[in-house]
């Protein structure tokens, strides 16, 4: 069955990096573009962006341009969402996202969720 | 962008039937999707284009709406249903997410 299992939580301070993982599996890697969405503390979902899975090629909506960096391990059928520069404001919960099928645009299948604490 | 509006809350009993809605700001043709999230879980797929079930989600669950203006109705609401619900569109870019309505039941 399709699945995408995220890394675990993080704890970082402003001003450093950290990198979260999506490990893909069920299905060829390669067909089906990986999506990146956040969730801040009790608030709403907002899109960041997705990659090309067969490119590499990223696309990033317009508030994470920037310190965000999308990429991929396709040997390992792995996504990654790297985030230099730490700020408070990125305490969240980030999930990896993939559509049912190429051609939609809903979000059919979800990674877990990697909650990122930034905190001095 | 495309703003989507929810109500914040909703209280329903359960057996009754709720409506949840999600307005946007500009038109996004049929291109609306419901999401259920509950705590500390991903969201999971309910509706995809506004009125088409997701695989294996009960029949209890439906939507209606095109354009601007979209419904999410449960019936009959049961225990389990205590979720935030979202809705999103992917008509225009950067596809967008309402800010959720958070289904409690009394």
């Amino acid at each position: 069955q399709i699945q995408l299992v995220q890394s675990g939580p993080e704890l970082k301070k402003p001003g450093e990096s950290v990198k979260i993982s999506c490990k893909a599996s069920g299905y060829t890697f390669t067909d089906y573009a990986m999506h990146w969405v956040k969730q801040a503390p009790g608030k709403g979902l907002k899109w960041m962006g997705w990659i090309n899975t067969y490119t590499g090629k990223p696309t990033y909506a317009d508030d994470f341009k920037g310190r965000f960096v999308f990429s991929l391990e396709a040997s390992a059928t792995t996504a990654n969402l790297q985030i230099s520069n730490l700020k408070n404001e990125d305490t969240a919960t980030y999930f990896c996202a993939r559509l049912p099928h190429p051609g939609t645009n809903w979000f059919a299948y979800w990674g877990q969720g990697t909650l990122v604490t930034v905190s001095s | 962008d495309t703003v989507l509006t929810q109500s914040p809350a909703l209280a329903v009993s359960p057996g009754e039937r709720v409506s949840i809605s999600c307005r946007a700001s500009e038109g996004v043709n049929s291109y609306m999707h419901w999401y259920q999230q509950k705590p500390g879980q991903q969201p999971k797929l309910l509706i995809y284009k506004a009125s088409n079930l997701a695989s294996g989600v009960p029949a209890r669950f439906s939507g209606s709406g095109s354009g601007t203006d979209f419904t999410l109705t449960i019936d009959p609401v049961e225990a389990d249903d205590t979720a935030t619900y979202f809705c999103q569109q992917s008509w225009n870019d950067p596809r967008t997410f309402g800010g959720g309505t958070k289904l409690e039941l009394k």
